[in-house]
């Protein structure tokens, strides 16, 4: 069984300020782990993936993750918040068998302030 | 075609009413994803496709709900004798194949029921 956990539903920044989204996950197998971003009206989009190949993980827009297997942890980061980061972010694990439906976490709402 | 598109994008139905969502996956992918998104949660695994075969119908909350994909390309989930609990945002993605790690994301498709 797979689970993911992200803390904070909700998180702010002051625009050019580090930002950080925490994910911790639960698997009985190698993980998958991938971090999505989505916008209003839009679909989910792909923002990075760790598929068992290096550590820390670098992605679209300037964002990077460190799988870190020792604290099962697969934080999401950004040295710079840009007001245009303001949506909302889902960290997801699947396994690595012929199918990979995804395991969800709860998403986390990023608000980047003037 | 060029992204997965989903339709209708918002349906409002009266309780008991039977409702049919539509995928239309990226052309060239074998699998089909389905997924359920309650407010205030992250995406949770419905069903999947290889083409047309259904092989996992693990995450149905119930008889209810029954999806197809006839001729291995566009899919429908149908929702019979809808509840209340039910309104949500039903997401479609898409990949190349099973064991791809990169799924494609629909806009979704909000259901209120009444």
């Amino acid at each position: 069984a797979q689970s993911v956990t992200q803390l904070g539903s909700h998180v702010s920044v002051s625009e050019g300020a580090l930002v950080l989204l925490r994910c911790n996950y639960s698997s009985s197998v190698p993980p998958y782990l991938f971090w999505y971003v989505q916008y209003p009206n839009q679909g989910l989009q792909l923002l990075l993936k760790y598929t068992s190949a290096a550590t820390l993980v670098k992605g679209i827009n300037g964002f990077e993750a460190e799988f870190k297997k020792s604290e099962t942890s697969f934080h999401l980061t950004k040295p710079s918040a840009h007001m245009s980061d303001a949506a909302e972010y889902f960290c997801a694990v699947s396994g690595s068998g012929s199918a990979r439906q995804l395991t969800f976490g709860s998403g986390t709402q990023l608000t980047v302030l003037p | 075609g060029a992204g997965v598109s989903q339709s209708p994008r918002y349906k409002v139905t009266k309780r008991g009413q039977d409702v049919t969502l539509r995928c239309d996956p990226i052309s060239s992918h074998a699998t089909l994803y389905w997924y359920q998104q309650a407010l205030g949660q992250g995406p949770e695994f419905l069903t999947y496709f290889n083409y047309e075969a259904q092989p996992d119908k693990s995450g149905l909350p119930s008889d209810r709900f029954s999806a197809e994909r006839p001729e291995g390309s566009i899919s429908t989930l149908t929702i019979q004798r809808t509840e209340q609990r039910d309104s949500a945002m039903y997401r479609c993605a898409s990949s190349l194949t099973g064991s791809s790690n990169e799924q494609f994301f629909g806009p979704g498709t909000r259901l209120t029921v009444l």
